[in-house]
């Protein structure tokens, strides 16, 4: 079965300062990896994905996020914080033996960024 | 163009109750799944219909079922309500099912069993 983990509850980061959010994940096969974000009373908001091709991908708002095939990670990054960025986010998989909706999250990790 | 939309956002029930909650998904999208998110918790599987028929089942009791209609909107149902059932409830569609698609999520339905 699939899981992911992202190991931190909360993230502070001082507005304008890099800020990195980590997802580790475990999956059978090749991972298909996505972010979301959640504002406060709202649905998930797609962030970005890898399915395959460069590292490196690049998403909404600025964000990018980084895959680590030999370390399963698929941190979310940000060169510079906005205030505005500060949501919860989640980390999820798609086995690639499934070709349905099914998403396995992590349990979210909550940005702060301060002024 | 709309996103997805559920209904109701709120409602109250108590315990033993049936409740039904109902998605629309984004036009011409043929996907649509169905993921409880208790809170402090990340979202969890629940259901996924594509062209009508069920193709996934989350680890959920009998008590929840779903449907899809042939204009692609989806029902959720959830019978004989436990306290634990309060959760945010999102339903999310796709335009396909395939490995590479994104889910697009509603607002949800915030479900208070009481």
């Amino acid at each position: 079965a699939q899981s992911v983990a992202q190991p931190e509850d909360q993230v502070n980061v001082a507005e304008g300062n890099p800020l990195t959010v980590k997802c580790t994940y475990s999956v059978s096969g090749n991972p298909y990896l996505f972010w979301y974000v959640q504002y406060p009373n709202r649905g998930l908001q797609f962030l970005l994905k890898y399915i395959t091709g460069d590292n490196l991908v690049k998403g909404s708002y600025g964000f990018e996020a980084e895959f680590n095939k030999s370390q399963t990670s698929f941190h979310l990054k940000k060169p510079s914080a906005l205030v505005s960025d500060s949501a919860l986010y989640f980390c999820a998989v798609r086995p690639f033996n499934n070709a349905g909706n099914m998403l396995t999250f992590g349990g979210g990790t909550r940005l702060m960024v301060k002024p | 163009d709309a996103g997805v939309t559920q209904s109701p956002t709120h409602l109250i029930k108590t315990r033993g109750q049936h409740v039904t909650l109902r998605c629309s998904p984004i036009s011409g999208h043929k996907s649509v799944s169905w993921y409880q998110q208790v809170l402090g918790q990340g979202p969890q599987f629940i259901f996924q219909y594509y062209e009508k028929e069920e193709r996934g089942r989350g680890n959920f009791p009998d008590r929840f079922s779903a449907r899809q209609f042939p204009n692609y909107s989806s029902e959720l149902n959830v019978n004989a309500l436990l306290l634990g059932d309060s959760a945010l409830y999102l339903c999310a569609s796709s335009p396909r099912q395939g490995l590479n698609t994104e889910a697009f999520f509603g607002q949800g339905t915030r479900l208070t069993v009481v």
